[in-house]
């Protein structure tokens, strides 16, 4: 039992390049989200989803999309990278409504040159 | 939409007992949840309240008073170990049914011998 999977751990990007961040959970949880931290601004959510083949946005979407093609798997993609979006992004899963915590993955650490 | 407050940084004694307090106003509460986070790690779960009143679980407590929008987590017996960012989480009904959780900026405890 893996918990939630990031990967990568580690990425560079130069401005304009594109790529996608997969999240995998292996607990069946309906929901599922993105965050990214910044130094002084806190986890902020990007999108979330609450189950297959729904997605929703958060706090600040501009600039990402999120496919949930299937329950397990959460992506996140950058279409055109720009280095505002150089930060820790976390992905997060939660049962569903009326449980308690969220479970979070190791993180990706995102550079934007 | 939801406002999220907390002290940016604390510094405690090895041994000694600190609150963290965290006040937040949302328009759809449905329960507070705190989290530790040690630099370059992801967010782990402490404790959660839905209702009034203090949980106690080991070393810590946390305690909600709804009407007021107020809570705090108490850590007794300092340990080193526990010097980490702190982080005070609303669960909120958006009203998509999405229940999502929105954090505050995070406190930094530095504990010191």
């Amino acid at each position: 039992n893996a918990g939630v999977t990031q990967t990568p751990k580690f990425r560079v990007l130069k401005t304009g390049q594109s790529m996608t961040l997969l999240c995998a959970q292996d607990m069946n949880h309906e929901y599922m989200y993105w965050y990214r931290q910044d130094p002084g601004m806190g986890l902020r959510l990007i999108h979330y989803s609450v189950g297959e083949g729904t997605t929703a946005k958060g706090e600040v979407p501009d600039g990402y999309n999120v496919s949930r093609l299937k329950k397990q798997n959460f992506l996140l993609g950058l279409e055109s990278a720009a280095p505002s979006q150089t930060s820790v992004y976390f992905c997060a899963s939660r049962v569903g409504v009326g449980d308690t915590e969220a479970f979070f993955g190791q993180g990706t650490r995102l550079t934007v040159v | 939409g939801q406002n999220i407050d907390q002290p940016t940084e604390m510094t405690a004694t090895e041994g000694a007992i600190v609150q963290i307090n965290c006040t937040y106003q949302t328009s759809g509460f449905n329960g507070l949840f705190w989290y530790q986070q040690h630099a370059g790690e992801a967010p782990t779960f402490l404790s959660y309240n839905v209702l009034d009143g203090l949980e106690e679980k080991g070393r810590f407590s946390s305690f909600l008073s709804r009407s007021k929008g107020y809570s705090y987590l108490l850590l007794k017996e300092l340990q080193m170990k526990d010097s980490a960012s702190y982080l005070c989480a609303v669960r909120d009904d958006s009203g998509a049914g999405s229940y999502q959780l929105t954090f505050g900026k995070g406190t930094k405890l530095s504990v010191i011998p």
